[in-house]
Formats: C-alpha cells, structure tokens, sequence
C-alpha cells in the first residue's frame, strides 16, 4: 500500500507554455501534499505544502503565480508551471502525506521538464 | 532554502564494505529520516527515527538519531552492488507542519 504516482513523467515544452503534473495518492487520502524541485546533483528543495480545500503554502523564494497548485481532492494535487522559462527545467517530485501515528510522506517517482 | 548537511558527498568503495554517513543540523528536529534515491526516481524511505538517541536498524542498515536532536548517522553493512544511489537524510521538526528538510545527499558506489 501507499503508493503515489506522478503524471507525465516526462514532459517537454517550448518556452513560454504551461504544464501541468498530476499528484495522486492511489491507495490512501492525502489531506497534504508536498511539492518538490531537484535540480541536476542537488538535493530536494521543497517548494510548496498543498492542502486540501485550501491554498498552497509557498515556501521563500517560491513565486505562487508561476508554480499554481490545486488540491482539488482527497487523492489529487496538480502543479502547473505557468509560462515555463529554461531555467524551469528540472526534476518535480511530489509526496503525500499519510495519516497514522507517524504521518509518513510518500514520494512520487517524480516528472521531469524540460523547456526548450 | 534550508539544507542539512550531509557527509562524505560522495564514496566510491568495493563490494563487502561497511559504509558510514552522517547529516548534521544548527536546528534541531523530532524526527530524523533516511531516504535512497535511484536516478530518475522519487526517494524511498529506509529508516524512521522517532526520538532522540534512538537506534534503529532495518537489514543491513542501522540509523541512529542524535542526543542533541541535531545529528544523526546512517551505516550500511555488507555493501552490495544495488546499495548504489543517492542517500538522503531529511529532518522533520514536526508542530504544525511536517515539511522535510533534506541533507546535501550522499552518492555511493559499489564495485563489485
């Protein structure tokens, strides 16, 4: 159980277009979802907490009318990158979180972009 | 934003070695997480620990969470070929978020 997945899982655009990546939870209810960016050799830097029925809460240096996030279920989170620039380019991995004793976040296997 | 810090980068060792790698924090954290990421993929969890001092194993690996709530290490015995990958330790300071804080990542590499 607890498995998350990620669509597309690879994306190419032209610059200057929009792309949107699908979260979804397919065995348990996400009431928070993260969002996150990995850069070639670098870590995981978070961008944003996706709560259900609420809005996104960005992280510094995050612009939220670039990176739109809509929670719009239980099971599903979307992120689009508005008006996708080269240096959008990059690695976008999401989690869910589960709630237990322990609210364990499960990644997705992550999509990649890239803008030409 | 906010890294951990996570050494060595990177380890280059043979088949059958142990394998040492430690995350360190000026903040500390309640929970201390080991992920193993494989290129192209999202990371898979390896170890939870919950409480300070805390020494948890899972197979061959062992993890254990520091005293000072600032620290914690990860050791892998017996290396095998499909140790290698990309090694995280991620921190959590729990309260009204559980957003994680990952380290600057540990690459590993086994040669057979």
């Amino acid at each position: 159980g607890a498995v998350v997945s990620q669509h597309p899982s690879w994306v190419i655009c032209k610059s200057g277009t929009s792309v949107k990546i699908e979260c979804r939870s397919l065995d348990f209810q996400a009431t928070t979802m993260f969002w996150y960016r990995q850069f070639p050799k670098q870590s995981l830097m978070l961008m944003a907490t996706s709560n259900e029925g609420s809005k996104a809460t960005y992280e510094q240096g995050v612009e939220k009318d670039k990176f739109l996030i809509n929670h719009a279920s239980l099971t599903l989170s979307t992120l689009t990158v508005t008006s996708a620039h080269p240096e959008d380019s990059s690695f976008y991995i999401c989690s869910a979180e589960r709630l237990a004793a322990y609210n364990e976040q499960f990644f997705g296997p992550g999509t990649r972009l890239t803008v030409l | 934003g906010q890294q951990l810090n996570q050494s060595p980068q990177s380890m280059f060792i043979q088949e059958g070695e142990d394998v040492s790698m430690n995350c360190t924090s000026s903040s500390i954290f309640n929970t201390w997480l080991w992920y193993k990421q494989d290129p192209g993929e999202g990371p898979v969890l390896l170890i939870a620990l919950y409480k300070a001092g805390e020494l948890t194993s899972n197979g061959r690996l062992t993890a254990q969470f520091g005293i000072t709530r600032k620290d914690s290490f990860l050791n892998i015995s017996a290396s095998i070929p499909s140790d290698v990958g990309i090694y995280f330790c991620a921190g959590q300071s729990g309260g009204a978020t559980n957003k994680l804080i990952f380290g600057t990542g540990t690459l590993l590499a086994v040669q057979p």
